[in-house]
């Protein structure tokens, strides 16, 4: 079994400032099974960043993703206060097929 | 636009069993170029896949659910169920369908809204 890890597990910025989680895996992730997720209050979960770096349709550029192995990162530009949420890591291939980290919490100053 | 959208009942009793429907709209569960999965949430907790189904019928399971899950598919009313038996206060949570498209990668493109189940008595 594959476990993600997430840190930090609350961010606090100010606008205009730059977000960086981060998400570790136990075991090697294939790229193509990495995606990243943001979870407004009260919302369903909306897939921001799929195959590490690719941003999902409707997705602004001030996302972004990188990492490989068991090692990714998702990037936040120039913070907005409709960033707000809590983001999720996912991976797909071990058993079982798909599982989350435990989230961030990206709050504003 | 694909559109999925949850129903059933939002309270169950322990011990029986939680059926829950997802219907599709803006594209059809009949393609095989998709995977129909249902995850749940906790409140205040994080995500949990729960099953995916294939348009063949073919499924997969998390281990941790398997004895309890079942997941169906009815093509004719392009609708896939979850049922969940021998619940109790810890299957509790916000239930989820979503899609995932196999052909581009095994990520979640498209969510319904989400249905909370409670389990009481």
């Amino acid at each position: 079994e594959i476990v993600l890890t997430q840190s930090p597990g609350t961010l606090s910025l100010s606008p205009g400032e730059r977000a960086t989680l981060s998400c570790r895996a136990s075991q090697s992730v294939s790229s193509g099974y990495f995606a990243w997720y943001q979870q407004k209050p009260g919302q369903a979960p909306r897939l921001l960043i799929y195959a590490v770096s690719n941003r999902a349709t409707g997705i602004p550029d001030r996302f972004s993703g990188s990492g490989s192995g068991t090692d990714f990162s998702l990037n936040i530009n120039r913070l907005e206060p409709e960033d707000v949420a809590v983001y999720y890591c996912q991976q797909y291939g071990s058993s079982p097929l798909f599982s989350f980290g435990p989230g961030t919490k990206v709050d504003i100053k | 636009q694909v559109q999925l959208q949850e129903s059933g009942p939002g309270l169950v009793k322990p011990s029986q069993t939680l059926s829950l429907t997802c219907t599709v709209s803006g594209g059809s569960v009949s393609s095989g170029s998709f995977y129909w999965n249902w995850l749940r949430q906790p409140a205040g907790k994080g995500l949990e896949w729960i099953g995916r189904i294939y348009a063949t019928g073919g499924t997969n399971y998390n281990p941790s659910l398997e004895s309890r899950v079942n997941i169906s598919i009815d093509t004719s009313k392009n609708s896939f169920s979850l049922k969940l038996t021998s619940v109790s206060a810890a299957d509790t949570a916000v239930y989820y369908c979503a899609r995932v498209a196999a052909v581009v990668g095994m990520y979640f493109d498209y969510w319904g809204q989400g249905t909370l189940v409670a389990v009481s008595s």
